[in-house]
């Protein structure tokens, strides 16, 4: 039972236009969400993260939204560049499990020029 | 600063080998991951330690599997025997203790098992 799920496994944007990410989420006790970018033969790099007390964060062109009601957090990257083409990865801890990721599957960016 | 450093990046062994992994934290990060990327199984967590101390390590595997840390600047983690389906990307992390603080990996291992 996947507890983080990216449903898209891929998405194709336009130079300069908005690209959204979503995760789906459905345990109730993460607290803390985190979005990880990842480029082939390199590691996941720390992007963005919201805690659950906020619905929103934003960090230049990368916010963080999140619908706890709903369980669902997404990334919207505005403007896209071809640079921001990579696997992105959302993930979610709980502060009663230490410090413990859970991984989504991964949604492969495609931004053309 | 130095990030993660992870050795060796690529591993290629027949079968029935023992293959040992590396991971370099951090300095002065207290938590420290191993995690395994496959296509079907995605980013899985392996085990993790707080201190050196291994806290949870549910998601090993099988026996043929084991970490270790024995201080906080070195980690390994230890495959013997090796087998096929054990080929995957192995990811290392550390982070600080404190919570909503994100973790940062290395560059990973690629493993591959004849």
């Amino acid at each position: 039972d996947q507890q983080v799920k990216q449903n898209s496994p891929s998405l194709s944007v336009q130079e300069g236009r908005i690209s959204i990410l979503n995760c789906d989420y459905t345990n109730s006790m993460f607290d803390y969400f985190l979005w990880y970018k990842k480029y082939p033969a390199e590691g996941p790099t720390f992007l963005i993260s919201i805690s659950s007390i906020k619905d929103k964060n934003e960090d230049g062109r990368f916010t963080v939204f999140l619908n706890k009601s709903a369980k669902h957090l997404s990334l919207h990257i505005v403007p896209s560049q071809p640079g921001d083409s990579a696997v992105y990865f959302c993930a979610a801890s709980e502060s009663n499990a230490g410090n413990m990721l859970t991984f989504g599957g991964g949604t492969r960016l495609m931004v053309k020029p | 600063d130095a990030g993660v450093i992870q050795s060796p990046r690529h591993e290629v062994t027949e079968m029935g080998q023992e293959v040992t992994l590396r991971c370099k934290p951090i300095s002065g990060h207290n938590s420290l991951f191993w995690y395994r990327q496959t296509m079907m199984r995605g980013l899985e967590l392996l085990i993790y330690f707080n201190n050196n101390v291994p806290i949870d390590d549910s998601g090993m595997p099988e026996d043929r599997f084991s970490a270790k840390m024995p201080n906080a600047s070195f980690s390994t983690l230890k495959i013997q025997p090796s087998e096929p389906r054990d080929s995957a990307v192995y990811f290392c992390a550390s982070g600080p203790r404190i919570y909503n603080q994100p973790q940062h990996f290395g560059d990973g291992t690629r493993l591959s098992i004849l």
